[in-house]
């Protein structure tokens, strides 16, 4: 079974910091993987995602995410965090021809002006 | 504007009372979703529909009915709401098989 493991629940950065928010899954396959924002009292944005390809995508506001299979991970990365930021993201992965996506449980990123 | 649309966005109710969260899209999309998000637990998928009349079971099925009559609706149906069901709710569209999900701006739900 599909499962994804975000392991900070909480980071706190400063503005102007580097930033890198950890996701790990288990799958037996290459899946399709997901990053998604949620700003306070607003729905879930897409930030990336990867499908196929070069295994270093680039996605909206500034942020980039590394897919390594060698490491089932797919970390997102972004060099300097705007207090804007401040939200919480979700990593999701979906199998080929998913019928639904495999949410981890969220990280919150905090920032400090 | 390409978009999701859920109603109502907060909803407080009584347990038992029937209730209907309304979800729309303006895409044209096959595939819709409903989730919930619970605090320590991302979010689960409840029910999909992979076009107009089909529809499967997520997740967290239980006390939850969906109906998909037309492409563009896919309701949530709590016919008898319970505390447990207390929730964030999230409908999701996306145009095909293997593409990105476009979700909805979320149905808060208390149940007392």
């Amino acid at each position: 079974a599909q499962s994804v493991t975000q392991p900070d629940i909480h980071i706190t950065v400063s503005e102007g910091a580097s930033l890198e928010l950890r996701c790990n899954y288990s799958y037996g396959a290459t899946p399709y993987l997901f990053w998604y924002v949620q700003s306070p009292g607003q729905g879930l944005q897409l930030l990336l995602k990867y499908f196929s390809g070069d295994t270093l995508v680039q996605g909206i506001k500034g942020f980039e995410a590394e897919f390594k299979r060698s490491q089932s991970s797919f970390n997102l990365r972004k060099p300097s965090v705007h207090w804007s930021d401040a939200a919480e993201y979700f990593c999701a992965v979906g199998a080929r021809n998913y019928d639904k996506l495999i949410f981890g449980t969220g990280t919150r990123l905090q920032v400090f002006p | 504007e390409a978009q999701v649309t859920q109603n109502p966005r907060y909803l407080i109710t009584v347990t038992g009372k029937k209730l209907t969260v309304t979800c729309s899209q303006n895409m044209n999309h096959e595939y819709m979703s409903w989730y919930r998000q619970d605090p320590g637990l991302g979010l689960r998928q409840i029910y999909y529909s992979m076009n107009v009349e089909v529809t499967d079971k997520g997740d967290v099925p239980e006390g939850y009915k969906v109906s998909r009559k037309e492409k563009r609706n896919f309701p949530l149906i709590l016919e008898s709401p319970s505390p447990n069901q207390t929730s964030l709710y999230f409908c999701a569209s996306r145009p095909g098989v293997n593409t990105e999900a476009f979700f909805g701006q979320g149905t808060r739900l208390t149940v007392v």
